[in-house]
């Protein structure tokens, strides 16, 4: 199993819209729909955004948004703001040989210039 | 409010064992599945394992072999052991909840880390 790919980093201008993209295979995000981003400040630990592609949880801001083509998943990020800069994981869901198994991408760095 | 807070040596030898403990308030440990996730300096995050509602446990094939979990649910936490640990084990360690029994399979609460070290 490989981990989902991600650019290493993305940037953009206040008030921007940037999409982060996480490229897993057919037997992860390309079957499932358990893909789930977090966002992680320095010295802090993760933060869930989405999960299940497209759901934010409760306290999240609607700036953020999930979708999924195949077997890439992306995270869009509107009107960005400053405290938007940190780095963003994706995770999916990819169980193997009958056995659970999370695999979380390798992360974007997010800069707003 | 949930909250997870982790516990143990921020320092292993290596060979050694390395044991943390991640205690939990505001949930119940019997109702959840809960993990442990890692992040190595500078670098991404890694699954480590689940232990489940039941106490039943699931590892990532990669660790498997090295990694045990288990729980307490009379005192709210639950365990990660990893033996023989080298310096590619020095990293920051994270238990989360897994809210897989409700069928959602993100972490929605992360304790707030703990880094550990081996030296040789």
């Amino acid at each position: 199993q490989s981990a989902p790919t991600q650019p290493a980093s993305v940037s953009g201008s206040p008030g921007q819209s940037i999409t982060i993209s996480c490229s897993g295979s057919d037997s992860d995000i390309g079957t499932y729909n358990a893909v789930s981003w977090y966002q992680q400040r320095p010295g802090s630990s993760p933060k869930v955004l989405i999960y299940e592609v497209r759901r934010r949880p409760s306290g999240v801001s609607s700036r953020f948004s999930g979708s999924k083509s195949g077997s890439t998943a992306s995270l869009t990020i509107s009107g960005l703001q400053p405290e938007d800069e940190a780095i963003y994981y994706c995770c999916s869901y990819a169980p193997f040989n009958k056995f659970a198994l999370w695999l979380f991408g390798g992360g974007t760095r997010v800069t707003v210039l | 409010q949930v909250q997870l807070q982790e516990s143990g040596p921020g320092l292993v030898k290596s060979s050694e064992t390395l044991s943390l403990t991640c205690t939990v308030s505001g949930a119940s440990i019997s109702n959840f599945y809960w993990s442990w996730i890692r992040q190595s300096p500078g670098k991404g995050l890694e699954w480590i394992g689940y232990v489940d509602n039941n106490g039943v446990t699931n590892y990532n094939p990669s660790l498997k072999s090295r990694v045990a979990m288990s729980r307490d649910t009379s005192r709210g936490q639950f365990f990660m052991r990893l033996y023989s640990v080298t310096a590619a084990d020095t990293a920051v360690y994270f238990c989360a909840r897994l809210p897989l029994g409700s069928g959602d399979y993100y972490f929605d609460h992360w304790g707030q880390g703990i880094l550990v070290s081996v030296s040789s």
